[in-house]
């Protein structure tokens, strides 16, 4: 099946720093990914839709100048999370359609842990 | 607006018990419906899925019917093995969009 791979599994940063994490579609084109976060014990709650050679979209209450996403090309978009602070701790998951298209099944990436110290 | 409401855990169960994991739905039109797994440090999976009413998605086991008329997509397992602790995940689709429930913890015991 499809694979969506995300870069860096793993990441602890000090409040105040950036960090930027990738997802890569490995087999397929997606000129829309999507990027959520799970907090510890809940559900993934939407953050952004990423729109390939266009600004995203962002959710109610997800601050766009904080969480910075680009789809730079057909298999990759990439979140930034600005000025880091101890609540942007959190599992940062991106997904894509399959096939190119909204109505195909979403495959998730393996996530993102972010620890900010 | 839409929303996915799944039952509350933790759930523990002992081997080969029976698994029911309740899930409604609201939604304006015809979503497709999804059961997606997420093992102990792993990235969601998809468990399984139907994509219109009466549909039965099916996989390792689990099964859930798409009800239409209560809107629900309940999970359920007749006989759950030690493997099968994780949480679940009860989603609808619309437009690309994917709505997810709050996640049932699921821990069977030997």
């Amino acid at each position: 099946g499809a694979v969506v791979s995300q870069h860096p599994s793993r990441v602890i940063c000090k409040s105040g720093t950036s960090v930027k994490i990738e997802c890569r579609s490995l087999d397929f084109q997606a000129t829309t990914m999507f990027w959520y976060r799970q907090f510890p014990k809940k559900s993934l709650m939407l953050m952004a839709t990423s729109n390939e050679g266009s600004k995203a979209t962002y959710e109610q209450g997800v601050e766009k100048d904080k969480f910075l996403i680009n789809h730079a090309s057909l298999t990759l978009s990439t979140l930034t999370v600005t000025s880091a602070h101890p609540e942007d701790s959190s599992f940062y998951i991106c997904s894509a359609p399959a096939g190119g298209s909204l109505s195909y099944e979403q495959y998730f990436g393996p996530g993102t842990r972010l620890t900010v110290t | 607006g839409n929303s996915v409401t799944q039952m509350e855990g933790p759930v523990t169960l002992s081997e080969e018990a029976f698994l029911t994991i309740n899930c409604t739905y609201t939604a304006t039109g015809y979503p497709s419906l999804f059961w997606y797994v997420q093992y102990p440090g792993e990235g969601l999976q998809l468990l399984l899925k139907a994509t219109k009413a009466d549909d039965k998605g099916s996989n390792k086991g689990f099964e859930a019917t798409y009800r239409k008329e209560t809107t629900s997509f309940h999970l359920e397992k007749g006989s759950v093995q030690v493997s099968d602790s994780a949480v679940y995940f009860c989603a609808h689709q619309a437009l690309g969009q994917l709505t997810f429930g709050s996640g049932t913890q699921l821990t069977v015991l030997p």
